[in-house]
């Protein structure tokens, strides 16, 4: 079965400090990650993702994420850190041999940047 | 243009009352996933649809949780004889086909009392 984990509940960063909040997973072969930023009372909002190719990828807002295979992570970056940037981030994990199938997600893990 | 929306926003049930939770996806958009998101935790699926066809629906806790989607867009999830547990946060999501990006609507915000 394939699973995401967050290991961090919280992160507190100062504004234009970097930002990592960190992912791992597992799933049988090659996964699809995923990333999704959850404001207060409204949906969640794609980030980026990772299929294939490039280890890093980008996204919207000047996110980041680097996938790293053999440590089976996918961690969010981001070089500078804007307060708008709080909020709660998922990371979330599809196997990619299965049609459909739907997403599953982490836990996720609370950003706070102090101004 | 528009995004996924869900109505009610907000709804509060006595326990043992049905509730009709409604989910208007992106138009053009074949793929529609339900899933359900408890306190202080990530979304959980529930089941999902192409066009009309409800192909997973193995995350409905019980059969007290029902989903249709009769003409392939809008689609209604159904509880009936709500409990507590079920209080939680119900999002809706589509996608443009199969194995595109999944865009989520705000939700449904399902307490019962």
């Amino acid at each position: 079965a394939q699973s995401v984990a967050q290991p961090e509940d919280q992160v507190n960063v100062a504004e234009g400090n970097p930002l990592t909040v960190k992912c791992t997973y597992s799933v049988s072969g090659n996964p699809y990650l995923f990333w999704y930023v959850q404001y207060p009372n409204r949906g969640l909002q794609f980030l980026l993702k990772y299929i294939t190719g490039d280890n890093l990828v980008k996204g919207s807002y000047g996110f980041e994420a680097e996938f790293n295979k053999s440590q089976t992570s996918f961690h969010l970056k981001k070089p500078s850190a804007l307060v708008s940037d709080s909020a709660l981030y998922f990371c979330a994990v599809r196997d990619p041999h299965s049609g459909n199938t739907p997403l599953v997600f982490g836990k996720g893990t609370r950003l706070s940047v102090i101004a | 243009g528009a995004g996924v929306s869900q109505s009610p926003r907000y709804k509060v049930a006595k326990r043992g009352q049905d509730v009709a939770l409604r989910c208007d996806p992106i138009s053009g958009h074949v793929s529609l996933f339900w899933y359900q998101q408890a306190l202080g935790q990530g979304p959980e699926f529930l089941t999902y649809f192409q066009n009309e066809a409800q192909l997973d629906k193995s995350g409905l806790p019980s059969d007290r949780f029902f989903a249709e989607r009769p003409e392939g867009s809008v689609s209604t999830l159904k509880i009936q004889r709500t409990q507590q547990e079920d209080s939680a946060v119900y999002l809706c999501a589509s996608s443009l086909q199969q194995g595109k990006e999944q865009y989520f609507g705000p939700g449904t915000r399902l307490t019962v009392t």
